[in-house]
């Protein structure tokens, strides 16, 4: 299995603009994670969605987050519009949805906004 | 809510060495799991070792161990036999048994190693 694959690897867009990070989790993985990494807040859950359906969106920080999950395996999450503060790293992870460890990550989206 | 807290921001050790890594946490469930996570120049999140909080016995796989305490709630990682590879940033996590799912993650220690 070529693990969790995320696009694209590195994201420099403009303030205002939309941008879309992209996941393929694992097949047979029915639980997928979105993760953002800064300096100062460290690795925080933004959305987690089970059997494509989101279960718990608390962690988006604004309305301009938004994530899908139109099958079991892809999952986008977009930011409209993006602002230099989104600038992050974003990872996505999946697993097993009946276990509670075995979470996979994908290498992460870096994403710079200017 | 859980929290997980690394009051380590950055540690150094010689090569051939042994670093023990703190991690406490705070949580008023029985029932959870913790976890070690090493993170690269590379950016993947690699898992190091995992605990199960109804195990008294400590994780070990190879170079890695822990001292759990869950009495004190605290989560340590010891690496023995420090090697040039095992420098990264090293995440505590952790995750209910039950209810809701994701981790919780600490803020990081970095781990340098000294040839």
């Amino acid at each position: 299995d070529a693990g969790v694959i995320q696009s694209p690897r590195h994201e420099v867009t403009e303030m205002g603009q939309e941008v879309t990070l992209r996941c393929k989790p694992i097949s047979g993985h029915n639980s997928l994670f979105w993760y953002r990494q800064t300096m100062m807040r460290g690795l925080e859950l933004l959305i987690y969605f089970n059997n494509n359906v989101p279960i718990d969106d608390s962690g988006m920080p604004e309305d301009r987050f938004s994530a899908k999950m139109p099958n079991a395996s892809f999952s986008t999450l977009k930011i409209q519009p993006s602002e230099p503060r989104d600038s992050a790293v974003y990872f996505c992870a999946s697993k097993f949805g009946r276990l509670p460890y075995g979470y996979t990550f994908g290498s992460g989206t870096r994403l710079t906004v200017v | 809510a859980q929290t997980v807290t690394q009051s380590q921001p950055e540690m150094s050790v010689q090569e051939a060495e042994t670093v023990t890594l703190s991690c406490t946490y705070d949580t008023s469930e029985s029932d959870y799991y913790l976890f070690w996570y090493k993170q690269p120049p590379s950016r993947q999140m690699i898992l190091v070792i995992r605990q199960e909080a109804y195990k008294q016995q400590n994780a070990t796989e190879n170079r890695f161990s822990v001292n759990f305490q869950k009495a004190a709630k605290s989560f340590s990682l010891k690496i023995s036999d420090s090697q040039l590879g095992d420098a990264a940033m090293y995440f505590c996590a952790y995750r209910n048994g039950g209810g809701a799912d994701g981790l919780t993650f600490g803020k990081g220690t970095h781990l340098i190693i000294q040839p």
